[in-house]
């Protein structure tokens, strides 16, 4: 299907384990972000990508890594889940001076 | 330190009636604004865009006015509907000097039947 998936939608995990959050996108565009969305914060952006090979901080990156070795895929992986990672991420597309898409979501708890 | 704020959380609205959601931002840089709504359990929708260069942009029922001075931008729904309920996100950014879009916290507008 065309557009822009996360996988998994919901996932449970346990504080210390290693999670990988997927987004794919079938426009190629070239910019990726990863958002959390939580109660009081909004929308804050944890990395995003200009391209393949290329990532960069936003707003609140510790405690998680990203990578964009193919255009279309921009994994987000929480290296040691912690409580204060139980939120809402989005995964979100576009190109350079279009609209920004965004995935459906993944909500994650972390016990 | 915020960048860009919706101070209502909040806001109830007569449908048939407008609805204004209100936004403010510090940062003089951004030439770019935006607005998402959201409904649960989705990822936001873009709903209307503004560039710096204007003062007001028209899609529909739609209207984004910006006042640049006041670093102030309002989001006029007209006339409300039902399926308007949700939460709506202003956003912001710098076109031409990196790519990022910087989200308030959103207000969640209720339409009251």
């Amino acid at each position: 299907d065309a557009g822009i998936t996360q996988s998994p939608r919901y996932k449970i995990t346990e504080t210390g384990r290693q999670v990988t959050l997927m987004c794919h996108q079938t426009w190629s565009h070239s910019y990726m972000f990863w958002y959390r969305q939580d109660l009081g914060h909004g929308l804050r952006l944890i990395y995003y990508s200009a391209a393949a090979d290329i990532t960069d901080k936003g707003e609140v990156p510790d405690g998680y890594v990203v990578s964009r070795s193919k255009t279309e895929n921009f994994p987000l992986t929480l290296e040691s889940a912690t409580r204060s990672q139980t939120s809402v991420y989005f995964c979100a597309s576009r190109d350079r001076e279009e609209t920004q898409y965004f995935g459906p979501g993944t909500r994650l708890l972390v016990l | 330190d915020q960048q860009v704020k919706q101070n209502s959380p909040s806001l109830s609205v007569q449908e048939g009636r407008i609805s204004i959601l209100n936004c403010d931002y510090t940062n003089s840089m951004f030439d770019y604004f935006l607005w998402y709504k959201k409904y649960p359990a989705e990822g936001p929708t873009f709903l209307i865009s503004i560039s710096s260069i204007k003062d007001k942009n028209e899609d529909g029922r739609f209207t984004v006015f910006l006042n640049k001075s006041a670093k102030h931008l309002s989001l006029h729904i007209v006339p409300s509907q039902p399926g308007d309920s949700a939460v709506y996100f202003c956003a912001a950014s710098r076109r031409n000097r990196d790519d990022k879009i910087i989200f308030g916290k959103g207000t969640r507008l209720h339409i009251l039947p």
